[in-house]
Formats: C-alpha cells, sequence, structure tokens
C-alpha cells in the first residue's frame, strides 16, 4: 500500500499570510494527487487535482505542485474561510489519504 | 448540480449488519465510477470500496474485504454498500463519493455508522 505522510500536522497563520502543506509518498505516485479541504460537520471538498490542476470554483490563492513522491499545498493569501482540515490523497493505486493537516487562523 | 445523498446508517451491534444506499441526482451516475470513503471518529479517511460504472469490477480496501459488498443500480440511480460482521472499528461517517479511477470530485453528507455493544 502506498503511504501517505503529511506535515505539519497542525499549522497556525495570519490572515494574508502565505502558508504551504506538504505530503510525501511513500512511492511515486506521478502526478495522481489530489486535495482537499474540510470543515466540521462537512464532506471533504476537492481543491486540486493531478496535483496542480485547480478544481472549477476554487479561489486561485490555493495552487498545488510536485510529482512523484513530494508535493506541496499553498495558499497565497489566507483569509478567514480557509480555517479547516487539508487532506492529500493519492490515486495511483487505489487510494490513500494523508492523516490531515488542521489549519489554524 | 451534482447531489448524492446517503442513508441507513445507525447503531448496530458487533457482528452485525447493515446496508447503506447513496442517492444520486444531477449527472449521468451510470457514467461513472463511484466509491465509498469512511471518516474515523479521529477523522482519519480510508477509500473502502468502488464500482464500475456498469458494476462488472469492484475493488475494497484489505480491512472489509469478505465482509463488505458494494453494488449500484442504474436504473435507480443509487449505489449500496452492504456490510456485515461489522467490528467496532469500523465505526465511522462513511461517504458515498464520484470517483475513483480519479479523484474523487463530489462527496455525500454522509451517514454515522456506529459499531457497539
Amino acid at each position: 500500500d502506498i503511504q501517505m505522510t503529511q506535515s505539519p500536522s497542525t499549522l497556525s497563520a495570519s490572515i494574508g499570510d502565505r502558508v504551504t502543506i506538504t505530503c510525501r509518498a511513500s512511492q511515486s505516485i506521478s502526478s495522481w494527487l489530489a486535495w482537499y479541504q474540510q470543515k466540521p460537520g462537512k464532506a471533504p471538498k476537492l481543491l486540486i487535482y493531478k496535483a496542480s490542476s485547480l478544481e472549477n470554483g476554487v479561489p486561485s490563492r490555493f495552487s498545488g505542485s510536485g510529482s512523484g513522491t513530494e508535493f506541496t499545498l499553498t495558499i497565497s493569501s489566507l483569509q478567514p474561510d480557509d480555517s479547516a482540515t487539508y487532506y492529500c490523497q493519492q490515486h495511483s493505486s487505489f487510494s490513500t489519504f494523508g492523516q490531515g493537516t488542521k489549519l489554524q487562523i | 448540480e451534482v447531489h448524492l445523498v446517503e442513508s441507513g446508517g445507525g447503531l448496530v451491534q458487533p457482528g452485525g449488519s447493515l446496508t447503506l444506499s447513496c442517492a444520486a441526482s444531477g449527472f449521468t451516475f451510470a457514467s461513472h465510477w463511484m466509491s465509498w470513503v469512511r471518516q474515523f471518529p479521529g477523522k482519519g479517511l480510508e477509500w473502502v470500496a468502488n464500482i464500475k460504472e456498469d458494476g462488472s469490477e469492484k475493488y475494497y480496501v484489505g480491512s472489509v474485504k469478505g465482509r463488505f459488498t458494494t453494488s449500484r443500480d442504474n436504473a435507480k440511480n443509487s449505489l449500496y454498500l452492504h456490510m456485515d460482521s461489522l467490528r467496532v472499528e469500523d465505526t465511522a461517517v462513511y461517504y458515498c463519493a464520484r470517483g475513483l479511477p480519479g479523484p474523487f470530485d463530489n462527496w455525500g453528507q454522509g451517514t454515522l455508522v456506529t459499531i457497539s455493544s
């Protein structure tokens, strides 16, 4: 099974900050990586797919990069609405998720 | 607009059975792979199973193989997850989601399954 490791587990930042979350795969997954945002009591929401493609309707302050085993999610200018938990997911070989990064503003 | 609505969750004793349903609307259900994803109380996410458009292929995570069965009825735009031999560690919110292969681009609101004596 492919293991996904996210860091940090929690992150505290201020409005307007640039924030980066990292996800590492235990083996190469090419660009088969997605990022999700989850708010309390809600289902995860797809933000980024194929490592760097922005899902329709997602603000352009979100961006993704990486390939192989190292990936990042960047929020360029943090907004109050971005307070949430973020998960990475590989879908190269079935699917596994990272353990999540809780972003506090 | 894509809409996925799960139902059927509840409290079940260990060793019991339960069937979850997911009603889909707003898209051509028969043209998409569908999946079940669960979220444990500690918030970790785990893909559980997926099923091909015509139901001819099904795949499961190792921890549920032989106990869970997914199926679909394209005429009713519905997805199902039948769960047998339930364990305490199956306690989770169960989501149906569109995708895999590919990312999960739409999710239901989830239904809570609690396994406890």
